[in-house]
């Protein structure tokens, strides 16, 4: 059964320090994964998507990470910002590329920056 | 904003009702997808339109239902509700229906059954 586990589920940081979110999926064939950030109330914005041959996808503050031999995948957010506070969903995509995909989401992690 | 507009953002009704959720791509996005969020599952898909014609199916109910109309905007049918069917339905769009193409997401409908 495809799966994706994120850990962990909620966490605090003080604003300003780093932090590192985990990705563990169980999705085969797989396509791609892919950050989300969802603010409360609003729909997921997209971070980064990554393919089998990347490794490595920054965006801004974000960098997220993929290993596809051992099926992790880490976000890293570096110097936090009050406005990071939101839930993080990790989604793998399986599928043949170009054609439409099956879509497999973890539950997040909830994201707190206090001052 | 992400360019993607969902309508109405709050709707509240009884068990056994049919609503319609209604929701306007990104202009130049080909492909629809329909999601829902509820507290305890998290986003689960439902279905994917691509130019008016299905292209995917997910976690979705045979109560529900969707189109892609001409004009690319699509409709997600929700009938015989519910309470278990509260939940926030999401639509998102990307350019075409490529597994690696970025989605963007409305704001969502919130449905709330009584």
């Amino acid at each position: 059964k495809n799966q994706v586990e994120q850990s962990p589920q909620s966490l605090i940081i003080l604003e300003g320090k780093n932090c590192t979110l985990q990705c563990n999926y169980t999705v085969s064939p797989f396509s791609n994964l892919r950050w989300y950030k969802q603010d409360t109330g609003r729909g997921p914005v997209s971070l980064t998507i990554m393919t089998f041959s990347e490794n490595t996808k920054s965006n801004g503050r974000y960098t997220a990470t993929l290993d596809a031999d051992t099926k992790q995948s880490s976000l890293h957010i570096t110097a936090s910002q009050l406005s990071d506070s939101a839930s993080y969903i990790c989604v793998v995509s399986g599928g043949v590329t170009g054609t439409a995909s099956k879509l497999t989401f973890g539950t997040g992690t909830r994201l707190q920056v206090t001052l | 904003d992400s360019g993607v507009t969902q309508t109405p953002k709050h709707l509240i009704t009884a068990t056994g009702q049919r609503v319609t959720l209604r929701c306007s791509p990104r202009s130049g996005d080909l492909s629809v997808y329909w999601y829902q969020q509820s507290l305890d599952q998290g986003l689960q898909f439902l279905i994917q339109y691509y130019n008016g014609e299905e292209r995917a199916k997910g976690n979705i109910l045979e109560r529900f239902s969707a189109q892609q109309f001409p004009d690319l905007h699509s409709e997600l049918n929700l009938s015989s509700l519910e309470l278990g069917d509260s939940a926030l339905y999401f639509c998102a769009s990307s350019v075409d229906a490529g597994a690696n193409q970025p989605q963007h997401f409305g704001d969502g409908t919130r449905l709330s059954i009584l």
